[in-house]
């Protein structure tokens, strides 16, 4: 059975660097073709997809956000850790993490995130 | 980057009607890396289709998916009270991931 699950801050002030993590199991991210990737909807708002990290370690942004992002793979623990940067009461969002395995997507649950003071 | 452009934006429906959803990308969406979800007030987004046809676990099958290249239908055969919701497209076959706005479907 394959899962996903997001941990971090449920609250972060605004210029901290956010760091959140995707535990999964199921699969293995040394597989060929397998990638995590992070995704994040504010309140009320569509669906962005932040980053993707694939089992050879290639890393794709998100053009807006790059220069925010970092994305980094554990495979011996089976985690994917997000980093976002210099962050703004406007990144306040449910973030979640997805699995990406040919065709294949898989949505952890999501975690909220709140930007304030 | 893909953009994708849902329409119409909102569908005002009745129980029973046949639905067509319409998602048409900016470029040719790589091996058909297209999916569909469906999203509730306050729930997780929902996948109901991979692969641009392929339903997920659970889906019922009066949800299908098809096209290819740049249009892409998402048909509801048969609406029901609880499909009632948000859906969104996205594509995952390029090197930036993109989703459409989302087309509300509404009683």
């Amino acid at each position: 059975q394959i899962t996903l699950k997001e941990s971090g801050p449920t609250l972060v002030k605004p210029t901290q660097t956010l760091t959140l993590t995707c535990t999964f199991s199921g699969f293995s991210l040394s597989t060929s073709g397998v990638g995590v990737g992070w995704i994040r909807q504010p309140p009320g708002k569509a669906l962005e997809w932040l980053a993707v990290i694939y089992w050879d370690d290639d890393k794709r942004y998100s053009p807006s956000l790059k220069s925010r992002l970092a994305i980094i793979k554990d495979t011996s623990r089976d985690q994917v850790v997000l980093t976002m940067t210099k962050t703004d009461p406007v990144d306040t969002a449910t973030y979640y993490c997805v699995l990406h395995r040919g065709t294949y997507l898989k949505w952890g649950q999501g975690t909220l995130v709140t930007v304030s003071t | 980057e893909i953009v994708l452009t849902q329409s119409p934006g909102t569908l005002s429906l009745s129980p029973g009607e046949r639905v067509t959803l319409s998602c048409r990308a900016s470029q040719s969406v790589n091996s058909n890396y297209l999916a569909w979800y469906q999203q509730k007030p306050g729930q997780t987004p929902r996948l109901l289709i991979f692969g641009a046809s392929s339903r997920a676990t659970g889906i019922p099958d009066r949800f299908g998916g098809s096209g290819s290249g740049t249009d892409f239908t998402l048909t509801i055969s048969r609406l029901e009270p609880e499909d009632f919701a948000v859906y969104y497209c996205q594509q995952y076959g390029s090197s930036v991931w993109t989703f459409g706005q989302g087309t509300k479907v509404e009683i």
